[in-house]
């Protein structure tokens, strides 16, 4: 079982919708959880940082942890087609620990 | 903000050569840098860790006498595949964890994509 699970997808919604993105992790030990975007042939870039549960904003982005049924998501709202890439959500048992990633959701906004 | 500069961006090798890849901090210290490798359509699997002046540790699998890591500096480590086969083609990442100040989530170099002929 991998510590991090993620549905590969693609998904692919129309411009302006609102985009759910989920994970689920093993290890109850982690806590410290972050969602990144990757573009093609790009190195990962953070997103959302959060510790613990509970939820984080930062503009259009909203991540939310949820500790007690080990469930990671991230929401989108008025997506753009910018927003077209691969997420990634990651967990790490310390702030300076080894970072963990899901296997990564391929999106793709529609004009 | 943090920036991690990876070069060669891409590289072709020929079948039983060696690559070097490098990671550099540009504006900050890191005493870790981690090294991921990423198939197509695949999520980043940690290859190793280093840490400034001491033997870098790997992840079970990963062929330590096959990928050298050196990390002499706060801010520089390198990669070395050696003898590198047409398996070994991937996209190799590595990240920082700065000395000091902003550490969570870590930065990102841009990734250098391996082709082995």
């Amino acid at each position: 079982q991998k510590e991090v699970e993620q549905d590969p997808g693609p998904l692919s919604v129309p411009e302006g919708a609102i985009v759910s993105l989920n994970c689920t992790y093993s290890n109850s030990a982690f806590q410290y959880f972050m969602w990144y975007r990757q573009y093609s042939r790009k190195g990962p870039e953070l997103l959302m940082y959060t510790y613990s549960s509970g939820n984080k904003e930062d503009g259009r982005f909203t991540a939310q942890v949820d500790k007690s049924s080990k469930y990671i998501s991230l929401f989108i709202r008025d997506s753009q087609p910018s927003d077209s890439a691969t997420y990634l959500c990651a967990a790490q048992y310390s702030s300076a620990s080894k970072i963990i990633f899901g296997s990564g959701t391929r999106l793709s906004i529609r004009p | 903000g943090a920036v991690v500069s990876q070069h060669p961006s891409w590289v072709i090798c020929k079948s039983g050569t060696s690559v070097k890849i490098e990671c550099r901090s540009l504006d900050f210290q890191a005493t870790t840098m981690f090294w991921y490798r990423q198939f197509p359509k695949q999520s980043l699997m940690l290859m190793a860790t280093s840490n400034e002046g001491s033997k870098a540790t790997y992840e079970q699998g990963v062929e330590k006498d096959k990928f050298l890591i050196n990390h002499a500096s706060l801010t520089l480590s390198t990669l070395t595949v050696t003898s590198a086969h047409p398996e070994d083609s991937s996209f190799y990442i590595c990240s920082a964890r700065p000395v000091e100040g902003q550490r969570y989530g870590y930065t990102f170099g841009s990734g250098t994509r391996l082709t082995v002929v």
